[in-house]
């Protein structure tokens, strides 16, 4: 069962750069959503969908585009990456909107220099 | 956007002590969950508790729900080096419906 697969599992980026982390699940999940987990701050929500066609910012979406077309996929777009935008980035998803257990992928560690 | 704090940040003990792990919030939340995660991987749920006052056992983990649902605690008993790992608190509720709040988490290392 593959379960959350998130690809790539390491990039390095120029400032300036974009790129799109992608995420798809198996398991007919409703729910998806990232979070960047940084040292410290646990992790953060950036944007999330509860459904195909239905996506919603989090606590911190600027910098980061998001869109669900079909109910397995869920690519988080950076437009044009910085610094800050450097950090271990997770895909989770879940069977329902209203929060039951989070499926995560194994991250993708992004490095904007 | 509502805060969990975690506490301590950092654990390390040797193998058969026992440790707490709280998480505390000043918001109540309708549903608590405990992760754990290991380097290189994203967290797995350990645990969710939805009632004030609930316990919940796994195995040497004992999860407790506050009875106001603001704050939650972890508590390891013989703890054992197969239980180092980060270990998360996430809430659900109130102005986050629908979206899991989670803590800085705690990084437990338990020495052989």
């Amino acid at each position: 069962n593959a379960g959350v697969t998130q690809t790539p599992k390491f990039q390095v980026l120029k400032t300036g750069q974009s790129m799109t982390l992608q995420c798809a699940q198996d398991m007919n999940h409703e729910y998806m959503s990232w979070y960047r987990q940084d040292p410290g701050m646990g992790l953060r929500l950036i944007h999330y969908s509860v459904g195909a066609g239905i996506t919603d910012q989090g606590e911190v979406p600027n910098g980061y585009n998001v869109s669900r077309s079909t109910t397995e996929d869920f690519p988080l777009r950076l437009l044009s990456a910085a610094p800050s935008q450097t950090s271990v980035y997770f895909c989770a998803s879940s069977y329902s909107s209203s929060t039951g257990e989070l499926f995560f992928g194994e991250g993708s560690r992004l490095t904007v220099l | 956007t509502q805060l969990l704090e975690q506490s301590p940040q950092f654990l390390s003990i040797q193998e058969g002590e026992n440790l707490t792990v709280y998480c505390n919030s000043s918001s109540v939340f309708s549903s608590l969950q405990w992760y754990r995660q290991e380097p290189g991987e994203g967290p797995v749920l350990l645990v969710t508790v939805v009632t004030g006052g609930e316990v919940k056992k796994l195995k040497r983990l004992t999860f407790q729900f506050g009875d106001a649902r603001k704050d939650s605690s972890l508590h390891i008993t013989a703890a054992q080096p197969g239980d180092t790992g980060l270990y998360l608190c996430a809430g659900e509720g109130g102005t986050s419906y629908g979206k899991l709040t989670f803590g800085q988490g705690t990084i437990l290392t338990v020495h052989p």
